[in-house]
């Protein structure tokens, strides 16, 4: 079956731009992730959706940086007035029931390469 | 058969001491090993991740430790605190087109005053 979809694949975009991602999780799949993995900085997690809430927004790294999740499907992160750090893979997971009360597998999607000039 | 093991269920610390979570892992594939934090009736927390291509990653009061020859982490957390106390997950992933992050079973860390 289908799995997770990010689009665009790949996004350059001048300082100081706004950008949107998306991400298309596992039909059915009632939670939602989003990291980002920067070069020499690891994986960092950004941002957890059940359903449509967002109970952890811990690692989103500043105000500019939002997402929101409708209809418990299609989730989009937004970056405004991008920087040069803000350059990543942005990487975005499902899960089915999502991270309460028991652990399950995510799948991840292939990530929308970011790079801000 | 399980990909990624958390062979203690429970751990016991005196604060201001270390606390030491072990995992072990059986695929040698995996791109990235992350440490969640749960609390009771709460969703898990991200705490720290560790790229497969290092062997140490630090953040605060917590460093984890890679292993890859012996297919081993260990999440260090010194001073211990009583806030500390939750259930401890490690995962691992393999990147790419349908990338996996597959979770251990848990450890239970209490750490007492």
């Amino acid at each position: 079956g289908a799995g997770v979809s990010q689009s665009p694949s790949n996004k350059v975009t001048e300082k100081g731009k706004d950008v949107e991602l998306r991400c298309d999780p596992i039909s059915g799949h009632t939670a939602l992730y989003w990291y980002r993995q920067s070069l020499g900085q690891g994986l960092e997690f950004l941002i957890y959706f059940q359903g449509n809430s967002a109970p952890d927004k811990s690692g989103l790294p500043s105000d500019r940086f939002s997402a929101e999740r409708t209809g418990g499907s299609v989730s989009t992160l937004t970056i405004q007035r991008t920087q040069q750090e803000d350059s990543a893979v942005y990487l975005c997971a499902s899960s089915l029931a999502g991270l309460l009360g028991r652990q399950e597998t995510q799948y991840f999607g292939p990530g929308t390469r970011l790079l801000v000039l | 058969d399980q990909q990624v093991k958390q062979n203690s269920p429970s751990l016991s610390v005196q604060e201001g001491r270390i606390s030491i979570l072990n995992c072990d892992y059986t695929n040698s594939m995996f791109d990235y090993f992350l440490w969640y934090k749960k609390y009771p009736a709460e969703g898990p927390t991200f705490l720290i991740s560790i790229s497969s291509i290092k062997d140490k990653n630090e953040d605060g009061r917590f460093t984890v430790f890679l292993n890859k020859s012996a297919k081993h982490l260990s999440l260090h957390i010194v001073p211990s605190q009583p806030g500390d106390s939750a259930v401890y997950f490690c995962a691992a992933l393999i990147l790419g087109s349908q990338g996996n992050l597959i979770f251990g079973k848990g450890t239970k860390l209490s750490v007492k005053p």
